[in-house]
C-alpha cells in the first residue's frame, strides 16, 4: 500500500523568503507524484506533477519540485513567496501500474499549511 | 469552459435526514471520486467510479451511497447512518491514466 508523509503540518515564513514543503512517500512500485494547493473554502488546484522524464518539475505560480527516487521524496520549493501563497498544500501519489482497481486512486498526505507573513 | 461543478455550496441538515450532494463534470473523464475533508486529516476517499454503472468503496464508505448512471454525474448521498457527517465534501474527476484529478469547489455540509 502507498502512503504519503508531509513532514510539516504548518510552515510560517516571511514574505519574499524561500520556502520548502517536504513530502516523502512509500510505494512498492513506480509512481506518479502531484502537488495541489487549496485556498480557504475552495477545491484543490493542481500546482505541478511528475509523470516521467526530468526529475525537476516546474509548476504554476513559480513553484517547482524535485523527484528523488532514492530518497522517495518530492519536495516543493519556491525561491520567494508572496502573501497570496498562503494556503494549504497537499502532496499525492499514485501507482504507475495499469492493472486497474485501486491503481486509479490518489493517496494524499495530510497537508501543510503555509502562512506567509508581511 | 470545462470543469466540475458541485451544488449546493453550503448545506444544512437535521439529524436523521438523508441528503444528496451533486457533482457534474463536462471534461469527458471516465473516473470520478468523492472525498471528505476534516481539519488536520487531509482528504479521505469515500467512493470512486471508473465507468458508468460501476463504483467502488473507498476508505470511509460507511454511511454514504453513490450512483453513476451517467458519465458526467456522480451524486453522493449522506445517509442518517453516517455518525459525523459535518465536513467539507470534494468531488473530483480524472482520465483513467494518468490519473491527474481535477476538483470541484466543494460542498460544506453542516448537521444541526
Amino acid at each position: 500500500a502507498q502512503s504519503v508523509t508531509q513532514l510539516d503540518s504548518q510552515v510560517p515564513v516571511f514574505e519574499e523568503a524561500p520556502v520548502e514543503l517536504r513530502c516523502n512517500y512509500s510505494s512498492s512500485v513506480s509512481v506518479y507524484l502531484f502537488w495541489y494547493v487549496q485556498y480557504p473554502n475552495q477545491g484543490l488546484q493542481l500546482l505541478l506533477k511528475y509523470l516521467s522524464g526530468s526529475t525537476l518539475v516546474k509548476g504554476i505560480n513559480g513553484f517547482e519540485a524535485e523527484f528523488n527516487k532514492s530518497q522517495t521524496s518530492f519536495h516543493l520549493r519556491k525561491p520567494s513567496v508572496h502573501i497570496s501563497d498562503t494556503a494549504e498544500y497537499f502532496c499525492a501519489v499514485s501507482d504507475r501500474g495499469n492493472s486497474g482497481g485501486s491503481n486509479y486512486k490518489l493517496t494524499f498526505g495530510k497537508g501543510t499549511l503555509l502562512t506567509v507573513n508581511p | 469552459d470545462g470543469g466540475i461543478t458541485q451544488s449546493p455550496k453550503y448545506l444544512f441538515r437535521k439529524e436523521g435526514q438523508n441528503v444528496t450532494l451533486s457533482c457534474e463534470q463536462n471534461l469527458n473523464h471516465d473516473a470520478m471520486y468523492w472525498y471528505r475533508q476534516d481539519p488536520g486529516q487531509g482528504l479521505r476517499l469515500i467512493y470512486y467510479s471508473q465507468i458508468v454503472n460501476d463504483f467502488q468503496k473507498g476508505d470511509i464508505a460507511e454511511g454514504y451511497s453513490v450512483s453513476r448512471e451517467k458519465k458526467e454525474s456522480f451524486p453522493l448521498t449522506v445517509t442518517s447512518a453516517q455518525k459525523n457527517p459535518t465536513a467539507f465534501y470534494l468531488c473530483a474527476s480524472s482520465t483513467l491514466w494518468p490519473n491527474e484529478q481535477f476538483f470541484g469547489p466543494g460542498t460544506r455540509l453542516t448537521v444541526l
